[in-house]
């Protein structure tokens, strides 16, 4: 059972375009929604994060939309640069003592040059 | 100083062997997990220490079996090692608070042959 909806799959980007993804999840109980970025050989590293009580956040180029009734959250990168080819993927959390992340099945970004 | 290090960064073993991962953080956080990232490059929670105690434990083969003698150390053991172990086990790391984001170690490569 896959909670968090990720796609596309895979995405292909001139650079200084702009990059959309898009996340859907189906449990009410999330109260966190991160963005990881991960490069090859790497471990995920976080990019960006909202809570539901917001519906748009902002760090640098980097912006995440945040749509609650609809139960969706999206990444958008202004003004993609081929340094951001990497797997991006989104993410939810129940809070506990667990904190425990379910990710998205992720997507493959190339920003051509 | 590696906030999340983990060791071995690549491990390749016979079938029927027994093995183990090691992770340390050094952000005084108090929760910990393992993430097994399959082929496909999704992540699949494993298990989820909290002050070490065992949190979370997903549906895992008990071949699989983590330890934790302090909060600042999460170990994995892993028996009888089959083909379907290849993977790469990503150990992480949590502070309190709602809106805490995951470190990531580098990751550990495990390829079964």
């Amino acid at each position: 059972q896959q909670q968090v909806k990720q796609s596309p799959q895979s995405l292909i980007v001139q650079k200084g375009g702009i990059s959309i993804i898009n996340c859907a999840y189906e449990n009410t109980a999330f109260d966190y929604f991160p963005w990881y970025q991960q490069f090859p050989g790497k471990g995920p590293a976080l990019l960006i994060a909202i809570r539901p009580d917001v519906s748009e956040k902002k760090e640098g180029r980097f912006t995440i939309s945040f749509n609650k009734s609809a139960k969706q959250f999206s990444l958008h990168i202004m003004d993609s640069q081929p340094g951001d080819s990497a797997t991006y993927f989104c993410a939810a959390r129940v809070y506990g003592p667990a904190r425990q992340l379910t990710f998205g099945s992720g997507t493959q970004l190339t920003v051509l040059p | 100083d590696t906030a999340v290090s983990q060791t071995p960064k690549y491990l390749v073993t016979q079938m029927g062997n027994d093995k183990s991962i090691k992770c340390e953080q050094n952000l005084g956080h108090d929760t910990m997990y393992w993430y097994k990232q399959d082929s496909k490059k999704f992540l699949k929670i494993m298990f989820s220490y909290n002050n070490k105690e065992l949190i979370i434990n997903e549906t895992v083969p008990n071949r699989f079996s983590p330890k934790s003698p302090d909060k600042a150390h999460l170990n994995l053991h892993i028996n009888s090692l089959e083909l379907g172990d290849s993977a790469v086990y990503f150990c992480a790391s949590s502070p309190a608070g709602q809106g805490a984001g995951y470190t990531f170690g580098s990751g550990t490569r495990l390829t079964v042959v």
